[in-house]
C-alpha cells in the first residue's frame, strides 16, 4: 500500500510569513494526525481528525495554526504568521478507526524559520 | 493526563550484545503501548505493540518488548544488537479517554558500536 505523503519536505521562511503544508493519508484511513517535532523531543499532537470531524485540537495555537481537512481524505495544515519558534518537522499520520492500530508517519515537512 | 518518560537520552551498546531501550508510562485505565523508531530524516515506524495478554510482545527486526503492569513500565528489547539498529526510538501510550490520544515520550537515541 501507498504510504503517507507529504509536501514540501523542506521550507525555509521568514518570521511574520505564512507557510501551508499538505498531506494525504493512506487510503481508508479515517483518522489523521499533524504532530509537530522540534528538536531534541518526541512528537507534540497538533490535532486530530475523524474524517473531516476534529476529535482533538487541544495543544494548536489557534491565533497562527490552522488546519482542515476537507472530504475526509486530504489535508492541510497552515501557518500564519510565523515565529522563531515554529521550527521543526511536521509529521503527519494516519490511521485505522481500530483504537488499537498504529499511527502510519509520512516523511515530514521541516520547517526553518529565519 | 497520560504521559511517558524514556529516562535515557542515549543507549550505547556493542554489535552483538543485547539492548534494551527503557519506557514508564501513566495513563488511567489499561494502556496501548507502541514504539516506534525514526532513521533520519524519516517518519517514525511502528515496532510494536501491547493491547492485552501476553506481556512479552514481538515485533519488527527482532525486537521485543516487555510490559510490566506493577512497575508501569514497556521496556524495549532485542537479544542481539546490530550496527544497523542505531536510531532514535520512541515510546507511545494511548488511553481510553480524550480521543484515544496518542502521547509519545522524548525518544532514546541507541548508538550501536561495531
Amino acid at each position: 500500500e501507498a504510504g503517507v505523503a507529504q509536501s514540501p519536505r523542506y521550507k525555509i521562511i521568514e518570521k511574520r510569513q505564512s507557510v501551508a503544508f499538505w498531506c494525504n493519508p493512506i487510503s481508508g484511513h479515517a483518522t489523521l494526525y499533524w504532530y509537530q517535532q522540534i528538536l531534541g523531543q518526541g512528537p507534540k499532537l497538533l490535532i486530530q481528525f475523524q474524517n473531516n470531524g476534529v476529535v482533538d485540537d487541544s495543544q494548536l495555537p489557534k491565533d497562527r495554526f490552522s488546519a482542515e481537512r476537507l472530504k475526509g481524505v486530504d489535508s492541510t495544515l497552515k501557518i500564519q504568521p510565523a515565529k522563531l519558534e515554529d521550527s521543526a518537522v511536521y509529521l503527519c499520520a494516519s490511521s485505522s478507526l481500530r483504537t488499537n492500530s498504529p499511527l502510519h508517519f509520512g516523511n515530514g515537512t521541516r520547517l526553518t524559520v529565519t | 493526563a497520560q504521559s511517558v518518560a524514556q529516562p535515557e537520552d542515549q543507549v550505547n551498546v556493542a554489535e552483538g550484545n543485547p539492548l534494551t531501550v527503557k519506557c514508564t508510562y501513566s495513563v488511567s485505565g489499561n494502556p496501548y503501548l507502541f514504539w516506534y523508531v525514526q532513521y533520519p530524516n524519516r517518519g517514525l515506524q511502528f515496532l510494536l505493540k501491547y493491547i492485552t495478554g501476553d506481556n512479552l510482545v514481538k515485533g519488527s527486526y527482532g525486537f521485543e518488548a516487555e510490559f510490566n503492569k506493577s512497575q508501569t513500565s514497556f521496556h524495549l528489547k532485542k537479544p542481539s544488537a546490530l550496527v544497523s539498529d542505531s536510531a532514535l526510538y520512541f515510546c507511545a501510550v494511548r488511553g481510553f479517554t480524550g480521543g484515544f490520544k496518542t502521547n509519545f515520550g522524548a525518544g532514546t537515541r541507541l548508538f550501536v558500536k561495531a
